[in-house]
Parts: structure tokens; C-alpha cells; sequence
């Protein structure tokens, strides 16, 4: 089966754009979750979405959302970037409710410039 | 959700068994203990859950303290593969917090050929 894959590996953006991330889970699964990674901050959760729904919220500020297709698919996206939003972001699928293991992703390198 | 403690880094000789301990003294009687590893340039994986009982897989063994105070994963025989950030997290398996995953700043485990 294959692995969680996100898109793209690798991005530049500038401060004050837009960027968006995808994901897509490990088949079958329907539970998707976001994670920001940082040196400083180390890994902290954004998102989860299950079955279309958003089940919980990290603190992050509104610029930071995200959405969950019908085929389990999400993506997020992040307005007006700053360049403190220079991240990984790690996307994570479990196959149901929790508490259930959770497979990562190999992330999305995102540097704000 | 209950803290854990664990040293921020370790050095392990290969093919020598590994003890990475971790704290978690305000554990509540429904909170699982899982461990989660991070390899270089990787996102995180999974590699071993247990409520009370001392659990083995094939990846390492989880021996918790009688008080469920503690716990350590137990590398048995440590390769150079198995250099990664270890991370020990607390699950709340009753009350539904959904499926994310509140990371520490875990403990850096280095193996010496």
C-alpha cells in the first residue's frame, strides 16, 4: 500500500503570498492531521480533519486553514505569508477515530523569503 | 494533556542495546504511552504503544514502571538506522481528543559504529 504522500517536496514563496499543501492519505484511511515543523518550536499540531470535518484546532492564527475532500484527500493553506512560516509541514493520516496510529508523510519544505 | 519528560540526547554504541527513558509523572489512569521516532529528513513514524503491560514488537520493547509513572523503550540491539529522534507522548484513549499527537522535544539518539 502506498505511503502518505504530499505535494510539492519543496517550495519558495515570498512574505505576503499564498501557499497551498496537499496530502493524500494512505488508502482507505479517513482521518487526515497537519503539523508544523520548526527549529525552534519543534513539531506542533495544526489540524485534523475526519470525514470532511474538522475535529480539532491548534494554535495557529486564521491565516493557517485547511479543508478535507470527499476521497480523504486535504490540503492547507496559509495566507499572507510571514517569514516565521518557514517550515516543514507534516501531514499524518490514521485509518479511523482515535486512538489510532498515525503515518506521516515526508513533509513539505516550505522557505518564506 | 499530561507531560513527558525525556533527555534531550543519547549515545548508543552499535549493536549494543539502547534504554531511552522517558517520565511522565502526571499520567492519568486512560492515557496510553506511545513512542515515535523521526529519522533524518523523515517524518515521524511509529514504533510502539502500551497502557500498562511491557509490549514487544519487532522495531523495540516497552517496559512501563508499576506506577505507570515511567516508561523505556528498549532498543535491543542499536544500528546505525535507528540514529533518529525518539519521542514519547502521552494518548488519551477516553476522551476523544481526536488523533493529534503532542510532541516534546524528545530525545536525540546517536549510534557509534
Amino acid at each position: 500500500k502506498a505511503g502518505v504522500t504530499q505535494t510539492p517536496r519543496y517550495l519558495i514563496k515570498t512574505r505576503g503570498q499564498q501557499v497551498t499543501l496537499s496530502c493524500s492519505p494512505i488508502s482507505g484511511h479517513r482521518s487526515v492531521s497537519w503539523y508544523q515543523q520548526t527549529p525552534g518550536q519543534g513539531l506542533q499540531f495544526l489540524f485534523e480533519y475526519f470525514s470532511e470535518t474538522q475535529r480539532n484546532k491548534g494554535n495557529f492564527p486564521g491565516r493557517f486553514s485547511g479543508r478535507q475532500f470527499s476521497n480523504s484527500r486535504s490540503e492547507m493553506n496559509v495566507s499572507t505569508l510571514e517569514l516565521g512560516d518557514s517550515a516543514l509541514y507534516l501531514c499524518a493520516s490514521s485509518l479511523t477515530l482515535p486512538p489510532d496510529t498515525q503515518y506521516f508523510g515526508p513533509g513539505t519544505r516550505l522557505t518564506v523569503l | 494533556d499530561a507531560k513527558t519528560t525525556q533527555p534531550n540526547s543519547m549515545e548508543s554504541n552499535e549493536e549494543e542495546p539502547v534504554h531511552l527513558p522517558c517520565n511522565h509523572s502526571t499520567i492519568s489512569g486512560t492515557d496510553y504511552i506511545h513512542w515515535y521516532r523521526q529519522l533524518p529528513s523523515q517524518g515521524p513514524e511509529y514504533v510502539i504503544h502500551g497502557l500498562t503491560s511491557n509490549v514487544n514488537n519487532r522495531m523495540a520493547s516497552l517496559a512501563i514502571a508499576e506506577d505507570r509513572k515511567s516508561s523505556t523503550l528498549i532498543l535491543h540491539r542499536a544500528t546505525l538506522r535507528d540514529a533518529a529522534v525518539y519521542y514519547c507522548i502521552l494518548r488519551d484513549s477516553i476522551n476523544n481528543a481526536g488523533n493529534m499527537l503532542t510532541f516534546g522535544g524528545g530525545t536525540r539518539l546517536m549510534v557509534k559504529p
